[in-house]
């Protein structure tokens, strides 16, 4: 147990919707991360906070947004949703933001699929 | 419950040696196996996967993995390192829909 949290396991919805992510990090980590994963493949990095503030931006939809709430945990909104959606979206956490020897700690991921 | 377990959390090696980076999991169940590196200041990047097939599994840029199934293991290899190897390398198992990670090994390659 990496001691993330991703909540729900699954989600099932349908195109045009919009839900909403969650994960809490590691107790006292202040850095989440999200990724986009399709099956087998790579992980695509999608946005960074640390300490409540957006630290880092990858490859995110302008239909995807993100924060993270004064107790550290992090939702990822996902709006107007499209087929190519579906997806394994991971959170991760760290103490610090990487640059140095900082471990990531990786949730179990949320499984999307956009009927 | 699934776990994913990277003993060595730092390994310093020298240029042109060989280096094994260890990855033992936890499944008494049929489970898909990768190794993903991320080198510095850039986003996670699938190494090489086992899903079926050949025990042994391997890259483009020289590394290798052998999927045992009788010790749980998905060791990852490679017999001559560069500088360039050094990143931090992540084992998963996917069980299911599900991603369980190892906490990473940084591996530093030392000139």
């Amino acid at each position: 147990d990496s001691g993330v949290t991703q909540t729900p396991k699954h989600l099932i919805t349908a195109t045009g919707q919009r839900v909403t992510l969650r994960c809490s990090p590691r107790s006292g980590d202040l850095s989440v991360y999200w990724y986009q994963q399709s099956l087998d493949q790579g992980l695509q990095f999608l946005i960074q906070y640390y300490n409540g503030e957006e630290r880092a931006k990858g490859n995110i939809l302008e239909r995807f947004s993100a924060q993270q709430f004064p107790d550290l945990h992090s939702e990822l909104n996902l709006s107007s949703l499209e087929l190519g959606d579906s997806a394994l979206y991971f959170c991760a956490s760290s103490v610090a933001p990487r640059g140095g020897n900082e471990k990531l700690f990786f949730g179990s991921g949320t499984q999307l699929s956009v009927l | 419950a699934q776990s994913v377990t990277q003993l060595d959390s730092q390994v310093p090696v020298f240029e042109e040696a060989p280096v094994e980076l260890r990855c033992n999991y936890s499944s008494s169940v049929s489970v898909y196996l990768f190794w993903y590196v991320q080198y510095p200041n850039q986003g996670l990047q699938l190494l090489l996967k086992y899903l079926s097939g050949s025990t042994l599994v391997e890259s483009i840029n020289g590394f290798e993995a052998e999927f045992n199934k009788s010790q749980t293991s998905f060791h990852l290899r490679k017999p001559s390192v560069h500088i360039s190897d050094t990143a931090e390398y992540f084992c998963a198992v996917r069980r299911g829909n599900q991603f369980y990670f190892g906490t990473g090994t940084s591996l530093t390659v030392i000139p």
